[in-house]
């Protein structure tokens, strides 16, 4: 079975500090790994993607994989109430269905 | 370029009745994948569609099923409703299953309530 663990939170961090975000997964031979965001009501938003080892940075947001270790982080910086969200860690392992953990709850306090 | 569209994105049902729900995903994307979820549950993956072919089904009893057409959009039904079947159904377009094409992009959801 396999499985992507997220600590559900609430995660709760000041306005302007950065938020960090873990996900460790199970299946060693994962290849792609997915950060989405999704607010109270509504669909998953896709975030970022990582597929090498190291960071990814895409404006606010860093991506950080460490295959050896099975984690995937996503960083925040600079965050926003608006930032304020479940965010979600998707795995990929080949020829089976993307594996979703199920997500962290992220309150930013102005 | 349209992102994956659902409908109807709300619905109400009573218990025992049986319900269709619609997702075209983006063009050019092939393959189609289906999610329930409810408060505290996650996302519990229901099936996954390419080229009208079911490749991945998920824990979830034969009152559940889907399909998939020639252009790629893609329905669920779920018979025999139950209470427990009220959630958000969501519906995620991908290129295709493999590798190169796997980042899902969702649609907005449709919302069944089940009475």
């Amino acid at each position: 079975q396999k499985e992507v663990e997220q600590n559900s939170g609430p995660l709760s961090v000041p306005e302007g500090a950065i938020a960090s975000l873990n996900c460790t997964y199970s299946d060693r031979v994962s290849q792609s790994f997915f950060w989405y965001r999704q607010y109270s009501g509504k669909s998953p938003e896709l975030i970022m993607s990582i597929y090498s080892n190291g960071d990814k940075e895409d404006g606010r947001f860093t991506a950080q994989l460490n295959k050896a270790s099975q984690y995937v982080s996503l960083l925040i910086r600079d965050s926003q109430p608006s930032d304020s969200a479940t965010y979600l860690c998707a795995v990929f392992s080949g020829n089976t269905p993307l594996v979703f953990g199920k997500g962290t709850r992220l309150s930013v306090i102005a | 370029k349209a992102g994956v569209t659902q409908t109807p994105r709300y619905l109400i049902k009573t218990r025992g009745q049986q319900v269709t729900l619609s997702c075209s995903p983006i063009s050019g994307h092939r393959s189609v994948s289906w999610y329930q979820q409810t408060p505290g549950q996650g996302l519990q993956f229901l099936f996954e569609y390419f080229s009208e072919t079911q490749r991945n089904k998920g824990n979830f009893p034969g009152r559940f099923s889907g399909r998939q057409f020639s252009n790629s959009r893609s329905e669920m039904n779920v018979s025999t409703l139950e209470l427990g079947d009220s959630a958000l159904y969501l519906c995620a377009s991908s290129a295709s299953p493999g590798q190169g094409g796997v980042t899902q992009y969702f649609g907005p959801g449709t919302r069944l309530t089940v009475l």
